[in-house]
């Protein structure tokens, strides 16, 4: 059973960088597209972009600029890292597993494990 | 700037029916979208339900349908049960590994 696990400080000040990190286990890191989500308290779900597991890349553009993501396959991990942090960027953040492709006769694209989530606060 | 929207809210009485939609600020929602719904009870990370507009994901209960009316996705339930009461958010897939979610509906089952 593949499970995500994401891990990183929860407390930042403003102006600091956010790093997460995702463990996947139960299962490789390679063929799938792996994504951050986030959700502001009391607010709905923000996509922030993804990573293939051979280091491509897309994001939100509204973060663009701010936001990286890095794929580390020996590790079967892959991290998060968002600069310059403001309270708007206080949310819990999930890691998720993006199928991307053919599935038999249909084409897919949608997350389908997602990591429980972590929150990260920004405050002074 | 797209838009992808979806009803603040909706109630249904238990067994009842509720069709929760997904639209677009400018255009119509297809199949090429690929839309895909998750089911986020509070405190939870979110479930995967539909994806590729109608097919359910593994272990999810026939009561739950995904499908296509007039321009927008559709997420119906049918028989709801007392926890099915959650928010509900669709995400389309806009293309060039792209995706965009909706605002979420947040069902109530009363």
């Amino acid at each position: 059973q593949v499970q995500l696990q994401e891990s990183g400080p929860g407390l930042l000040k403003p102006s600091e960088t956010l790093s997460l990190t995702c463990v996947v286990s139960g299962g490789t890191i390679s063929t799938y597209y792996w994504t951050w989500i986030r959700q502001a308290p009391g607010k709905g779900l923000q996509w922030l972009g993804y990573i293939y597991f051979i280091g491509t890349t897309d994001y939100d553009p509204s973060l663009k600029g701010r936001i990286s993501m890095s794929v580390d396959t020996s590790k079967n991990q892959f991290s998060l890292r968002l600069t310059s942090v403001t309270a708007a960027d206080t949310a819990i953040y999930y890691c998720a597993r993006g199928r991307v492709g053919r599935d038999g006769n249909t084409l897919v694209y949608y997350f389908d494990h997602w990591g429980q989530g972590t929150l990260v606060t920004v405050s002074s | 700037q797209t838009v992808v929207t979806q009803e603040p809210s909706f109630s249904v009485s238990p067994g009842g029916t509720v069709t929760l939609t997904c639209g677009l600020t400018s255009g119509s929602v297809s199949t090429r979208y690929y839309t895909s719904w998750y089911q986020q009870t509070p405190g939870q990370a979110p479930r995967t339900l539909i994806y590729s507009t109608n097919s359910r994901s593994s272990g999810v209960p026939d009561r739950f349908s995904g499908s296509i009316l007039g321009n927008k996705a559709a997420l119906t339930i049918t028989g709801a049960q007392a926890d099915d009461e959650s928010d509900y958010y669709c995400v389309l897939y806009m293309g060039s590994g792209v995706w965009v979610f909706g605002g979420g509906t947040k069902v109530t089952v009363l």
